[in-house]
């Protein structure tokens, strides 16, 4: 089962800023990874797919990016509706296993 | 616009099932399998299984063979899952997703329903 670890477990920011979230796989997934957004009550919503890909109607200030185990997710210029929780997902595996998410805060 | 609808929250006895359902709408049902993925606060996001909306064949995480049951109707675009033999650790909010092959039997999933709370309680 590929494991997938996801860090920082939290993060604060000021808005305007620009964050990086990492996400580090057990073994290589060959950029078969996604991004969601999560904010509180709500469910996750799709940003980034095959590691790198933008989904519709995903603002550019978000992007994604790495290889074999090693990937990140990059917010650009913070906007107050960005501080949620993050998480990646591997989509190579039958598991489709989920980090375990990064809570991005407002300082 | 593309929506999954989810039934309301439920509230079960240990020992008991619950059969929750997401209707689609907004785009052609049986193009897309559904999956279905388990939020808690300690587990984090599980995937559960996927149904493929135009077979009604499944697939399922093996955690969860014997727990969930997927099925499907294709006539009113609506996919089901049953929970049985609750106990207090199926306690979490559940959610359907339309499913994006990423490869083989892994998925992206592009949108979501907005989530069935489940609480298992005496």
């Amino acid at each position: 089962d590929i494991q997938m670890t996801q860090s920082p477990a939290s993060l604060s920011a000021s808005l305007g800023e620009t964050v990086t979230i990492e996400c580090l796989a057990s073994e290589d997934i060959y950029d078969i990874l996604a991004w969601y957004q999560q904010k509180p009550g709500k469910s996750p919503q799709l940003l980034i797919y095959d590691a790198s890909s933008l989904h519709t109607g995903v603002p550019s200030r978000f992007s994604g990016s790495g290889s074999g185990t090693q990937y990140s997710l990059k917010i650009n210029s913070l906007q107050p509706e960005d501080f949620a929780s993050y998480y990646c997902q591997n989509g190579l595996s039958a598991l489709n296993t989920f980090g375990a998410g990064t809570k991005l805060e407002l300082k | 616009q593309v929506q999954l609808q989810q039934s309301g929250a439920e509230l079960a006895k240990p020992g008991s099932s619950v059969k929750i359902s997401c209707k689609a709408s907004g785009y052609t049902f049986t193009s897309y399998y559904i999956s279905w993925i388990k939020q808690t606060t300690g587990q984090g996001l599980e995937y559960i299984g996927y149904i493929n909306t135009g077979s009604g064949g499944t697939n399922y995480n093996e955690k969860f063979k014997g727990k969930a049951t997927l099925t499907v109707d294709k006539s009113s675009s609506t996919a089901f899952m049953q929970l049985s033999s609750l106990t207090p650790d199926d306690s979490a909010v559940y959610y359907c997703a339309r499913s994006l092959m990423a490869y083989y039997d892994g998925y992206y999933f592009d949108y979501w329903g907005q989530g069935v709370m489940v609480t298992v309680s005496s």
